[in-house]
Formats: structure tokens, sequence, C-alpha cells
């Protein structure tokens, strides 16, 4: 079956630190895969999205960066966070109708 | 413009009740298009595709205006476990990602 694994569930970082989210994918191959950021009562922002090993697209010029080292892994990554940065963020990948996503992670910066 | 606008709401309707959720978008060369539901502190999850000719699916009817930019959705019969945040869901520019909107809001009671 397909499957996405998205990890941590919950985190706090102090303004500064780096940060590192993984997401990984099952049972596919090759997929489009997705990084989405909701803040606080805003819409789902796209970050990055990337169509194969190597690909990164960004959408919003930031303080994140995204890698995508293996086929069914999609790393989000920040070298020093700021405050701005906490939010809901969200992997997800393509499949035939609309996306799939992962369970997401809680960003709060401090 | 932004490109996918929805009522925020909140809709509070009673059990029984028939709920519509209106959401307009601005690429007029938009092809796919989606319903996704998102409960609190949880990752969205798709609803249901909208298709050009209309579809149902149980309780809930999506239907698109591709003239009008206009995409609709009818929950008939609310119960209490509809209620949630409701994205409409257009494709954007690359024809890769997804364009969502902030989400109406809907709160159904006893």
């Amino acid at each position: 079956s397909q499957t996405i694994h998205q990890w941590p569930a919950t985190l706090v970082q102090p303004v500064g630190s780096p940060l590192s989210l993984e997401c990984t994918v099952e049972g596919t191959s090759n997929p489009n895969l997705y990084w989405y950021r909701q803040a606080a009562g805003r819409g789902l922002q796209l970050l990055f999205y990337s169509v194969g090993i190597g690909q990164i697209s960004s959408e919003v010029p930031q303080n994140l960066s995204a890698s995508r080292p293996q086929d069914r892994q999609f790393i989000l990554s920040s070298k020093k966070l700021l405050l701005s940065d906490s939010g809901f963020y969200l992997c997800a990948w393509s499949v035939r109708e609309g996306y799939t996503f992962g369970s997401g992670t809680r960003l709060t910066v401090v | 413009r932004k490109e996918v606008e929805q009522d925020p709401g909140p809709f509070n309707v009673p059990e029984g009740a028939t709920v519509a959720f209106n959401c307009t978008y601005s690429n007029s060369a938009s092809q796919s298009f989606f319903w996704y539901r998102q409960d609190c502190r949880k990752e969205p999850k798709l609803l249901m595709s909208v298709y050009s000719s209309g579809n149902e699916d149980g309780r809930f009817t999506a239907q698109l205006n591709r003239a009008s930019q206009y995409i609709s959705l009818l929950i008939r019969d609310s119960k209490l476990s509809d209620s949630a945040t409701y994205l409409c869901v257009v494709n954007g520019d690359s024809g890769y990602a997804l364009n969502f909107g902030k989400g109406t809001s809907l709160l159904v009671t006893p």
C-alpha cells in the first residue's frame, strides 16, 4: 500500500537553531513530493516541490531549503529558525487525483 | 487577487440541515478541482474531486462552473461529524502544485 510518513509530530525549537524535517513515502516510485506550511489562521502555502531526485522548485523565497536525496525521501531544512517559521508543516505526494498528506509537524519557534 | 477564495465562515448549522460552500478561483486555465476536509490540528484529507459535469458522493455534491470560475460543495442532512474546515483546491500554473483556499469552517450542532 502507498503510505507517507512524516516526523516528528511536534517540535519546539529556539530562534536561531537549525531544523530538519523528514518525509518518506512507501509503495510508489518517482512520486511528486511537496512541502506546505499552514500558519495559524492562514491557508496552506506551498514551499517546495520536487519531481525527482535532486530536483527542487521553490515557490516562496524564505529561510528554508529542501532536498531530495533519494526517490522517496524529501527533507525540509533551515540553518537558523525565525519566529515566523512557526507553523504546521505538511509533506504531500501526488496521487492520480489530488494529494495525500503526511500527518504533519507542528513547529513552534520560541 | 488571491488564487482561490472562500468564505471563511464559520457556518453554524443544526443537525440535518443542508449547507453550501462556495469558492472562486482566478486561473482560467485550471483543470483540476477538489474539496478537502481538515479536522482541527490534523492534515487535510481529500473529500472529493470536482468534475465538470458535477458529481455526488452520498450526502455531498460538488459542482463546477468554468465560465464563472466557481466551485461549490453542498452537504445534505448534516451530521455532527461533518464539523471541520472545508478547503477548496485548484491546480496552479506549474501544473504540479495545488493552490488551497483558506477554508470554510463548519460547525454542526445538536
